[in-house]
């Protein structure tokens, strides 16, 4: 079993709507968590940062953490065609960085 | 700010070559880790370098091996190279090893072997 789980998709919304991204983990010792998005081609670029549990908003994203059920959130408010990417999230517990497998997010005009 | 860049973008190699990719950080960031990214396994953790030291390393081989030097540049070698080392590779840096505070890793455009 992966420490980081996460539906790899593809989740298809049409333009505008809310899109709602989630992972769960097992390892208690992460600490810190990330949400990155890759277009294709790309390396992946971080989108939102946190280390406590609770919500945090950067313009259209907000990220939740829930620590206790071990489980995270990327919600994007009224999404674009240009968000079409894989959104993958990422911890930190241990000193190393460990990644869920990717969500595949289309938005289509 | 110049982001991370990583050389060469593109390789093909035949199985038995080995191959060294290589990585710029983000100027006076002096981690650099390297990750695998396959379409079956994810991205995968394969080691960190800080100030030239290896501090973290994942679950590969010895046939993967890397080095930084005292500029924070980096490379990452693999010899004897298989089919499954097809993959895309990616460099990050931050400014500390992973872990610390203010660790936001930065992520190159990677580099996509391709094994024969």
């Amino acid at each position: 079993q992966k420490e980081v789980e996460q539906d790899p998709g593809p989740l298809s919304v049409p333009e505008g709507a809310i899109v709602s991204l989630n992972c769960t983990y097992s390892n208690s010792a992460f600490q810190y968590f990330m949400w990155y998005r890759q277009y294709s081609r790309k390396g992946p670029e971080l989108l939102m940062y946190t280390y406590s549990s609770g919500n945090k908003e950067d313009g259209r994203f907000t990220a939740q953490v829930d620590k206790s059920s071990k489980y995270i959130s990327l919600f994007i408010r009224d999404s674009q065609p240009s968000d079409s990417a894989t959104y993958l999230c990422a911890m930190i517990g241990g000193n190393k960085l460990t990644f869920g497998g990717g969500t595949r997010v289309l938005v289509k005009p | 700010k110049a982001g991370v860049t990583q050389t060469p973008r593109y390789l093909i190699k035949t199985r038995g070559q080995q191959v060294t990719l290589s990585c710029s950080p983000i100027s006076g960031h002096r981690s650099v880790s390297w990750y695998q990214q396959t379409p079956g396994q994810g991205l995968q953790f394969l080691f960190e370098y800080f100030s030239e030291t290896q501090r973290n390393k994942g679950n590969f081989p010895g046939r993967f091996s890397g080095r930084q030097f005292s500029n924070s540049r980096s490379e990452m070698n693999v010899s004897t190279l298989e089919l499954g080392d097809s993959a895309l590779y990616l460099c990050a840096s931050s400014l500390v090893v992973t872990g610390g505070a203010a660790d936001t890793q930065y992520f190159g455009p990677g580099t996509r072997l391709t094994v024969l």
